[in-house]
């Protein structure tokens, strides 16, 4: 997964605080993709962006998630007031579409909720 | 929403044996895909089919794109330990859409 990095791999929140989790995509990569993956189940999409734009939130929550991805830094997946339920690894891909490459995947970050 | 079915769900084997896992889908995908993913990491590609009936090749896996376009098999020939994990097949409709991903198939090689 050398390429795609996230930040943190871990973080523990108390309910009703907020997480950032981040994602800087492999070099010359403008396309970001944010997946939520429960204990013993497959990744699931949450949201697509291409640089300051969010071209997909479709398996996004409508509440309390947001996600960015501006011109210069990386993408933030944002989630606030959590819940115990938000507890999940969290995992950013990138692309770059010019070259018609796969999606390649970071190694996630790991949120608890307390 | 489109779902994937992959089975088996887990898979206990012998170092040595053949596997078999396979993946059906309810509608169409134009791209099929099947990652690895071990304790602690993030999914790897382990091969990416783009044609209907096409069979690719890496290394001892081999796997297919179904000629229905709604079914994926891969197949690993003569396992070793570290082909322990969790294989996760999945689809694309197009080359800049979201990847739906099947349930996982968790391979366990006995001592």
């Amino acid at each position: 997964n050398a390429g795609v990095m996230q930040n943190p791999r871990h973080l523990v929140r108390r309910r009703g605080q907020e997480a950032r989790l981040r994602c800087s995509p492999m070099k010359g990569h403008s396309h970001v993709y944010w997946y939520r993956q429960l204990p013993e189940e497959g990744l699931k999409f949450m949201v697509y962006l291409q640089k300051e734009n969010i071209i997909d939130e479709s398996g996004m929550p409508k509440e309390r998630f947001s996600a960015e991805f501006p011109k210069e830094g990386p993408s933030i997946l944002r989630i606030q007031q959590v819940v115990r339920g938000d507890s999940a690894a969290y995992f950013c891909a990138s692309s770059d579409l010019d070259s018609n490459q796969p999606q390649h995947f970071g190694d996630g970050t790991r949120l608890s909720i307390l | 929403g489109q779902q994937l079915n992959q089975s088996p769900q887990s898979m206990f084997i012998q170092e040595g044996e053949d596997v078999s896992m396979n993946c059906t889908s309810s509608s169409i995908f134009n791209t099929w895909l099947w990652y690895k993913q071990e304790p602690g990491e993030g999914p790897v590609l382990l091969i990416a089919l783009y044609k209907a009936g096409e069979l690719t090749s890496n290394g001892r896996l081999t796997a297919q794109f179904g000629i229905t376009r709604k079914d994926s098999f891969l197949n690993i020939s003569a396992s070793i330990p570290s082909d322990v994990g969790i294989y996760f097949c999945a689809g694309q409709r197009g080359g800049d859409d979201k990847i739906i991903f099947g349930k996982g198939t968790r391979l366990h090689i006995l001592p």
